[in-house]
């Protein structure tokens, strides 16, 4: 079943603008995931904020985490069209064991 | 080596075949994951093994049977598909049962 949601669906932006995106969650987790998919490919890894973390950047990556609102957000500064990708959040909820469930995505377009 | 395998990358099979999607991973982790995922969708999990043992099915059909031979491989088995088991079949694994997973690039299945 599907954890989060996020928001917006697609985002289409130029070449050095920043994007955002957002992930909601429905219960407590241990930590959140940022994923990125590259059109029919694997997911690759970008950054993982724990429960007790607020905020974690990484390159041109910032993640914050506001637990009380059980959402995050996925700010990529400086956008390059290489950039262009599907973003996913992923929660490992605290009661789950080691289960990641994915949000529904993002999908990123950035033009050169 | 700091990457998961899949093998193969494509697979077209009919409703009455039987065939099998393999995962390798050698940076020692000892969970490992299978998820699907249809298209313009998130991951679903399928199943996932903690120390070469089955630790969680969240409910697939018995039509998809995984084994995991030894801490390196898994395998998942495939029997009587349907056409709407049609879909990109990810492998995952993370080094304990929490944390960042690793991806493979995924067995895109057709089932005709």
């Amino acid at each position: 079943s599907q954890q989060g949601e996020e928001d917006p669906q697609a985002l289409s932006i130029q070449e050095g603008e920043n994007a955002t995106m957002n992930c909601s969650y429905k219960t407590s987790i241990n930590n959140l995931q940022w994923y990125r998919q590259n059109s029919g490919r694997g997911l690759v890894h970008l950054i993982l904020i724990r429960s007790n973390e607020r905020e974690k950047h990484s390159g041109r990556l910032r993640v914050t985490l506001d637990t009380s609102k059980k959402s995050s957000s996925l700010l990529i500064t400086a956008s390059r069209a290489a950039d262009t990708a599907s973003y996913f959040c992923a929660t490992d909820a605290d009661n789950a064991g080691n289960m990641l469930t994915f949000g529904g995505g993002t999908r990123l377009m950035v033009k050169p | 080596d700091t990457e998961v395998t899949q093998t193969p990358k494509h697979l077209v099979m009919g409703m009455t075949n039987k065939k099998s999607l393999k995962c390798e991973q050698h940076m020692g982790h000892r969970a490992m994951y299978w998820y699907k995922q249809k298209a313009k969708k998130p991951p679903e999990l399928m199943f996932v093994y903690s120390y070469e043992k089955l630790s969680i099915n969240e409910s697939v059909p018995s039509r998809f049977s995984p084994e995991c031979p030894n801490s390196s491989l898994l395998n998942l088995h495939l029997h009587a598909l349907q056409p709407e088991d049609s879909a990109l079949y990810l492998c995952a694994s993370s080094q304990e049962s929490w944390g960042e997973q690793f991806f493979g690039p995924g067995t895109r299945l057709t089932v005709l």
